[in-house]
């Protein structure tokens, strides 16, 4: 599974948009795109995946470009319940072979 | 509420002696994994189980050890032989061991080890 990038943290204010970037540049053509999220001292939530369509569901949006190359999850209306680390892992089929980094911190402001 | 059971939540052990920690799952999923997270560092696999009496090494297995006697449980005991055991434990269990990119991963609420 390829290896992703993400921005260490972000910020957001309530109530307003937050995009969250994820770099996968030797993403192979059938790795998914998942995006986990962390609440402190909690297991990781599954918040979204999608392979070439953007995807919606109730927690949030996933935008892929066109290349694949990159993705970037959207949250529409950020909460203080939306605080957490964001993880952006790419899938190939073989849950024992992902790679998961430090994810990206989002901190809410109210 | 189908989900998965992480037991206990928090766990302190005095260095030499062994400890299992519980996992269990209502969601019939055939799959099941071992996680372990440490600061600044991604989650890292320790073992993994795609069907029942069967379970696999992942890439920090040394000093645990596993069990798979049923589809619903999946416990990690963690040996003296572990030279580092203090750490967030992680359990999750998915619907197929491989085969889709789009398998998704559903994960307990952690167990906290601190050795003393």
């Amino acid at each position: 599974d390829a290896k992703t990038t993400q921005p260490n943290s972000m910020e957001s204010n309530e109530e307003e948009p937050v995009h969250l970037p994820c770099n996968h540049s030797t993403i192979s053509g059938t790795d998914y795109i998942h995006w986990y999220r962390q609440l402190p001292s909690q297991g990781p939530e599954y918040v979204i995946h999608g392979l070439t369509s953007n995807v919606n569901n109730r927690m949030a949006s996933l935008a892929i470009a066109e290349d694949r190359k990159s993705s970037t999850l959207i949250l529409h209306r950020a909460t203080l319940r939306d605080a957490a680390v964001y993880y952006c892992i790419t899938h190939a089929g073989n849950n024992r072979k992902l790679i998961w980094g430090l994810g990206t911190s989002l901190a809410v402001n109210p | 509420d189908g989900g998965i059971t992480q037991s206990p939540k928090y766990l302190f052990r005095k260095e030499g002696q062994n400890v299992t920690l519980s996992c269990e799952q209502n969601l019939n999923h055939d799959a099941m994994y071992w996680y372990r997270q440490d600061p600044g560092q991604g989650l890292r696999l320790i073992y993994y189980s795609q069907i029942v009496n069967d379970f696999q090494k992942g890439d920090i297995a040394e000093g645990y050890s596993v069990s798979r006697e049923k589809k619903e449980s999946f416990p990690l005991t963690v040996t003296s032989a572990q030279k580092n055991p203090t750490a967030f434990y992680l359990c999750a269990s998915s619907i197929r061991g491989s085969s889709s990119g789009a398998n998704v991963l559903t994960f307990g609420a952690g167990s906290r080890l601190t050795v003393l």
